[in-house]
């Protein structure tokens, strides 16, 4: 089944406790990113990765890190998480970057509480 | 840059009654345009999309939306609402490459 997978689905830490949110898509895609919603905000684009090595940054990436090693996986780093970071995470990805045709693909979502 | 104002942030509908989600973009190009949909504790689902050919766009589970330009709005509709419809609806504009922004969100709820 094609589909975008993330590990945890829920995560509750410590402020400053790094952790790591994994995502993985078996399609092949070459366009990847993270967003983070929040109430009232709707989908904010943290990073996105337009193929292996090569990331940027979105909207509000302060406090994230990324890597795209492999065409399939793109985790989602937080070194030194804050309370302000709490909030339910998506993964996405899409076919070919360039274009605005092609919709992303969602992940189920990851919720982190860091306390 | 491109942007998507959702003007309803909860709509409430009984049951077998039309739906009608109200979305505006602002955008420098020709845009293309789609809406989403996220059940609770689920991930987000495309609906329909816009990408410059037929205004009138048929989605997923008898619901559309009609492009107009002139009033830079992109409107889901769906003629009888039923209860498996009730969820979180996003309306989201992109004008290219990775740049997709997405709405505020409008909470359907649909009552028996």
């Amino acid at each position: 089944e094609a589909q975008v997978t993330q590990n945890p689905r829920y995560l509750i830490t410590v402020t400053g406790k790094k952790l790591t949110v994994t995502c993985s898509q078996n399609m092949n895609h070459e366009y990847m990113s993270w967003y983070r919603q929040d109430p009232g905000l709707g989908l904010r684009q943290i990073y996105y990765s337009m193929n292996v090595e090569v990331t940027d940054k979105g909207d509000v990436p302060e406090g994230y890190k990324v890597s795209r090693k492999e065409k399939r996986n793109f985790p989602l780093i937080l070194e030194s998480p804050s309370p302000n970071q709490t909030s339910l995470y998506f993964c996405a990805s899409s076919p070919r970057p360039g274009t605005s045709v092609y919709e992303q693909y969602f992940g189920p979502g990851t919720r982190l509480t860091v306390t | 840059a491109q942007s998507v104002t959702q003007l309803d942030s909860h709509v409430s509908v009984s049951e077998g009654t039309p739906v009608l989600l109200r979305c505006n973009y602002s955008s420098s190009y020709s845009p293309s345009l789609f809406w989403y949909v996220q059940h609770p504790n689920k991930g987000l689902q495309l609906l329909l999309k816009y990408t410059s050919a037929a205004t009138l766009v048929k989605g997923i589970n008898g619901f559309e939306a009609e492009f107009k330009k002139s009033e830079t709005s992109f409107h889901l509709t769906k003629p009888s609402a039923h209860m498996s419809d009730a969820a979180e609806y996003f309306c989201v504009v992109s004008e290219g490459n990775n740049d997709m922004r997405f709405g505020a969100g409008t909470r359907l709820t649909v009552k028996p």
